[in-house]
């Protein structure tokens, strides 16, 4: 069964840094690229970044470009999120996510981790 | 990337069909055949309802159907029924290994 559990959310001020973790089981890691999104409280879902399954391209959406940096530890089946400069507006519960094959027939989201940017 | 535009809302009866647009561009819906649509209730993660435009993934009712025509794609409900009350997301792939996804429509059964 897949898994994916985020951890590290928590309250930071402005201008502060935060790690997100995922740590995944139930599949081999190492074979897909992986994904975070976003949702704001009462807002819609946003796409973040994605990291291919070596590690070797990343994306992100122009919202944190320059400020979010995406990486994954094969050996210990962990993606992450490092989050700095943080706003008031990255405030969201942050999810990790699989999506198999470029058509996504099949997505398996983490629980998900609130991350509060707030003095 | 810029999100896909959907109606804020739309409604409908029970037994009745609703059917939700989610427009992009040339680089995300009217590039490719992969749309997805995802309904998501409060506090809850999404769940994947169509894939590929217009497939449905195994447990989802026939009543979920869905359709593209050149940069807009379509989600229709058959037949609402309460549990369909929820908020629903179309997403598109953009190229590159990355995805985008649409601005919500909250779907509510009268």
């Amino acid at each position: 069964e897949v898994q994916l559990v985020e951890s590290g959310g928590g309250l930071v001020q402005p201008g502060g840094s935060l790690r997100l973790s995922c740590s995944a089981s139930g599949f081999t890691f190492s074979s897909y690229a992986m994904h975070w999104v976003r949702q704001a409280p009462g807002k819609g879902l946003e796409y973040v970044s994605v990291i291919s399954s070596n590690g070797g391209s990343t994306y992100y959406a122009d919202s944190v470009k320059g400020r979010f940096t995406i990486s994954r530890d094969n050996s210990k089946n962990t993606l992450y999120l490092q989050m700095s400069n943080l706003r008031a507006e990255d405030t969201a519960v942050y999810y990790c996510v699989k999506g198999v094959g470029i058509n996504w027939y099949r997505v398996y989201w983490g629980q998900g981790t609130l991350v509060t940017v707030s003095s | 990337q810029s999100a896909l535009t959907q109606p804020p809302s739309a409604s409908g009866s029970p037994g009745q069909s609703v059917t939700i647009s989610c427009t992009g561009t040339s680089s995300d819906v009217g590039g490719y055949n992969y749309v997805s649509w995802y309904q998501q209730h409060p506090g809850k993660a999404p769940k994947l309802m169509i894939y590929e435009v217009s497939m449905r993934p195994s447990g989802v009712p026939d009543r979920f159907s869905g359709s593209k025509s050149g940069n807009t794609a379509s989600l229709t409900v058959s037949g609402l029924q309460a549990e369909d009350e929820a908020d629903y997301y179309c997403s598109s792939y953009a190229g590159s290994n990355n995805y985008v996804f649409g601005t919500g429509t909250k779907v509510t059964v009268l």
